[in-house]
């Protein structure tokens, strides 16, 4: 399997612009997490999905995020209208049966909003 | 909201010694997770520890769970350049996962 793949791998958009990032889990992951990572705040858990079906999202910051799994291979984040201070680098991971199996991590996404 | 520390935030070693990397969380937790992350890189998970006095160990590292104690510990032996990295702790309790701030690593030859 190729392991998680994430789409674009950098974003360079201005303010107020749509920003949609895209991520591939391995097949036959179940689980599907989105992370964000920025010096000031480290790590983030954003909203995971299981099945498809969003589980939490209490991570995401404002109404500004939103995220899909339309499938089981594919979902979306997408920040609208995007603020510099969404820059960060946004990884997808995905798990098999939940919690307490290893999240494999994509290579993640540089977003710079100016 | 949970807390997770990690000591300390910087670790500098020379080759072949050890040397241990603590992470402490703040609440009850029922899972604990350590990965890896080189610069400009992205997460590998190096152990899932699941339960209290839980023990792994791959190569030269060795991690452990003591959920009393809400600590984990990281143990490098024998440190070799290419354990240089920064290090992260991680705590799952209900929906969420807390990540500790995080040891950078390096290792001098």
């Amino acid at each position: 399997d190729a392991g998680v793949i994430q789409s674009p791998r950098h974003e360079v958009t201005e303010m107020g612009q749509e920003v949609t990032l895209r991520c591939k889990p391995i097949s036959g992951h179940d689980y599907l997490f989105w992370y964000r990572q920025t010096m000031m705040r480290g790590l983030e858990l954003l909203i995971y999905f299981n099945n498809n079906v969003p589980i939490d999202d209490s991570g995401m910051p404002e109404d500004r995020f939103s995220a899909k799994m339309p499938n089981a291979s594919f979902s979306t984040l997408k920040i609208q209208p995007s603020e510099p201070r969404d820059s960060a680098v946004y990884f997808c991971a995905s798990s098999q049966q939940g919690f307490s199996y290893e999240q494999y991590f994509g290579p993640g996404t540089r977003l710079t909003v100016t | 909201e949970l807390k997770v520390e990690q000591n300390p935030l910087f670790l500098s070693m020379q080759e072949g010694k050890n040397y241990t990397i603590y992470c402490n969380y703040s609440t009850t937790s029922d899972r604990l997770y350590w990965y890896r992350q080189d610069p400009g890189k992205s997460l590998e998970s190096l152990f899932v520890l699941l339960s209290n006095g839980a023990v792994k160990q791959e190569g030269r590292l060795m991690a452990s769970l003591d959920t009393k104690a809400r600590l984990s510990t990281l143990h490098i032996t024998a440190a070799v350049h290419d354990l240089s990295a920064t290090y992260f702790c991680a705590v799952n309790t209900g929906n969420q996962f807390y990540f500790g701030t995080g040891t950078s690593l390096t290792v001098i030859p």
